[in-house]
This record gives C-alpha cells, structure tokens and sequence, in this order.
C-alpha cells in the first residue's frame, strides 16, 4: 500500500523558514516523480512543485519560485519542501503527492498524502 | 496557464440520485490529460479518474468521465452515502498544473 506521510508544518513568522519532509512506503520511492500541492483551509487546490524520480528537474508554480526548494533522498525514501521568505499568503495545507510518469513525460497524481499544515502568522 | 471552471459549485442531491459535474477549460486539454479527485474530510485526496475516462484502481463503476476539447464531465449514476464530496478536476497537459474550484456534492 503507498503511503504518504507529511510533516513538519506548524506556526512560522513572516519571512521566516520552514522544512517539511514526506516519508514514503509501500512503492519503490526512486522511481516515481514527486509533488506537492497545497490548499488553504476550506478552499481549493493549489500545485506547488514537481521533482523528477533522480532528482535532476524540479518545476515551481510563479507564487513560490525562488522562495521554495524541492529535493529528494532516495535512499532515504523521502521527499522535502524547503520553504523560505514565508508569506501570510503560504498558509495552506501541504500535501505530498505521487505522479505517473514514463519515460518521456509525467501524467496524473495517483496517490496524495493527508498533509501537514502550515501558518504564517505573526 | 490553463484555467479550468467547475460548476455547479454545489451539488444537493439525495442517495440514488445521478450527479453531473462539469469542468471547462480555458483551452483545449490535448491527450485527453485530464484527472478527477475527491475529497472528503479527514481523508486523503483520492484519484477517482485519469485521461479523462479511465477509473483509478478500485475505483466503483458507478464513477464514470467523459469530454474533450475544453468540456469534461464527471458523472456518478447513483449517488451512495459514501459519495458526498468534493470533487476537484485537473489538468496534467503543461505546467503549471492546475485545478479547478471543486464541486461539493452534498446530501438533499
């Protein structure tokens, strides 16, 4: 069975950093492109980044370009958001999600995680 | 980016009862590359449909996609309890990936 599982999140400052990992079983984690998207509490879904299975090509939507960073540890089965210059507009909840992929291009997510949630307050 | 509009927002229906969503987009999804998700509260998001028509694993027969171009539709033919949700589409053709506003589809 995959399972995702998020953590990390809680209550940072504006301008402040955050890291979340995903811890992922159950599926051979180093063959699989990796995502995350977020939705802000009661309202709908955002897609954050992308990662390739090796790591190599990473993707970020504009409102968070070149204030995340997505990478993995394969051996380590884990995925990573690292979140930096937080903005009130980044509360959401973070999820971890699985993409279909073949050789040459990516498809759908199949499988999400329950996420973690992360505030930015002062 | 591609937009894509979901209606109606909500859905009241009672158990039995078919439900139609309806999701547009604001250009042609080629490939057919288009997913349905559902969620319901206090669970994981779970695909429901992929490439427009294709159901996810253990998916029950009763959910069923269909489209092209810029107009997709997700159907459940008869509503159990277990199906009221919010049902979100999305688009995989370029990125950035993107999603609609979901339909809640809530008991009569």
């Amino acid at each position: 069975e995959v399972q995702l599982f998020e953590s990390g999140g809680g209550l940072v400052q504006p301008g402040g950093s955050l890291r979340l990992p995903c811890a992922a079983s159950g599926f051979t984690f180093g063959s699989y492109a990796m995502s995350w998207v977020r939705q802000v509490p009661g309202k709908g879904l955002e897609w954050v980044s992308s990662i390739s299975s090796d790591g190599v090509n990473t993707y970020y939507g504009d409102s968070v370009k070149g204030r995340f960073t997505v990478s993995r540890d394969n051996p380590k089965n884990t995925l990573y958001l690292q979140m930096n210059s937080l903005r009130v507009e980044d509360t959401a909840i973070y999820y971890c999600v699985r993409r279909i992929c073949s050789t040459s291009r990516c498809y759908y997510f199949d499988s999400w995680g329950q996420g973690t949630l992360v505030t930015v307050s002062s | 980016e591609i937009v894509l509009t979901q209606s109606p927002g909500t859905l009241s229906l009672s158990p039995g009862e078919r439900a139609t969503l309806s999701c547009r987009a604001s250009q042609s999804i080629s490939n057919m590359y288009l997913a349905w998700h559902q969620q319901k509260p206090g669970q994981a998001l779970r695909l429901l449909i992929y490439d427009t028509s294709n159901r996810a694993t253990g998916i029950p027969d009763r959910f069923s996609g269909s489209g092209s171009g810029t107009d997709f539709t997700l159907t459940i033919s008869r509503l159990e309890p277990e199906d009221f949700a919010v049902y979100y589409c999305q688009q995989y053709v370029t990125f950035p990936l993107t999603f609609g506003g979901g339909t809640k589809v809530e008991m009569k």
